[in-house]
């Protein structure tokens, strides 16, 4: 098994591109997650989706959408980059519903915005 | 929503020595708490968590321990290892069938501690 992985690891963009970070797990995972990590914030979740074909809001969606294309698959796209999306992004899966609740990490996609 | 605070930012302990770590969280329907150990450029992995029900949680050198009167929990590492030497996050979160509702299963981390151990 692979587990949770990200694509790309690195990424540049300029001011106003766009890209999509993507997030596949083959854990069989009910809910997904994006997360940035920033130098003294620790993770802030960005969205979540609990089950297959829902999404919600975390604490910093402001820039970012988001896509569940299948139980596997959680996609994370930046419309408009802004410096201050410089990140390193993670995703995470979990089986939720139970009474404990591991997310396991992606490796992470670092991306500068210049 | 929750709020997690986390002291100190940085630790720095010689081998063989115990590190503390504390944590205070706000939402008081929060029942889960984990603690995430993240080496440099690696990803966070899990590596204790503990339920509202439980007052302690202990695995081999690490231990966590919960006050929920205080709402506050702490990780507990003894005779430390310079492999021991990582940032740790600490978490909570609402899990279990009967959450519900748009908290279910978010964690909200705390800013993290960034641990030294020196041989």
């Amino acid at each position: 098994n692979a587990g949770v992985t990200q694509t790309p690891k690195f990424q540049v963009l300029k001011t106003g591109q766009s890209m999509t970070l993507q997030c596949a797990q083959d854990m069989n995972h009910n809910s997904m997650y994006w997360y940035r990590q920033d130098p003294g914030m620790g993770l802030r979740l960005i969205y979540y989706s609990a089950s297959e074909g829902t999404t919600d809001k975390g604490e910093v969606p402001n820039g970012y959408n988001v896509s569940r294309l299948n139980k596997r698959e959680f996609s994370l796209r930046l419309e408009s980059a802004a410096p201050s999306q410089t990140s390193v992004y993670f995703c995470a899966g979990s089986f939720g519903g139970g009474t404990t609740d591991t997310q396991y990490f992606g490796p992470g996609t670092r991306l500068t915005v210049l | 929503g929750e709020n997690v605070e986390q002291h100190p930012s940085t630790l720095s302990v010689q081998e063989g020595d115990s590190a503390v770590i504390k944590c205070t969280y706000s939402d008081s329907a929060s029942n889960y708490f984990p603690w995430y150990k993240q080496e440099l450029g690696k990803r966070p992995q899990l590596i204790i968590d503990i339920r509202s029900n439980v007052g302690e949680k202990k695995d081999q050198r690490i231990a966590v321990t919960l006050n929920k009167t205080a709402k506050h929990f702490s990780l507990h590492i003894t005779e430390t290892q310079p492999e021991d030497s990582a940032v740790y996050f600490c978490a909570a979160s609402r899990v279990g069938p009967h959450a519900g509702g748009t908290s279910y299963g978010k964690l909200t981390f705390g800013q993290g501690t960034i641990l030294t151990v020196h041989p």
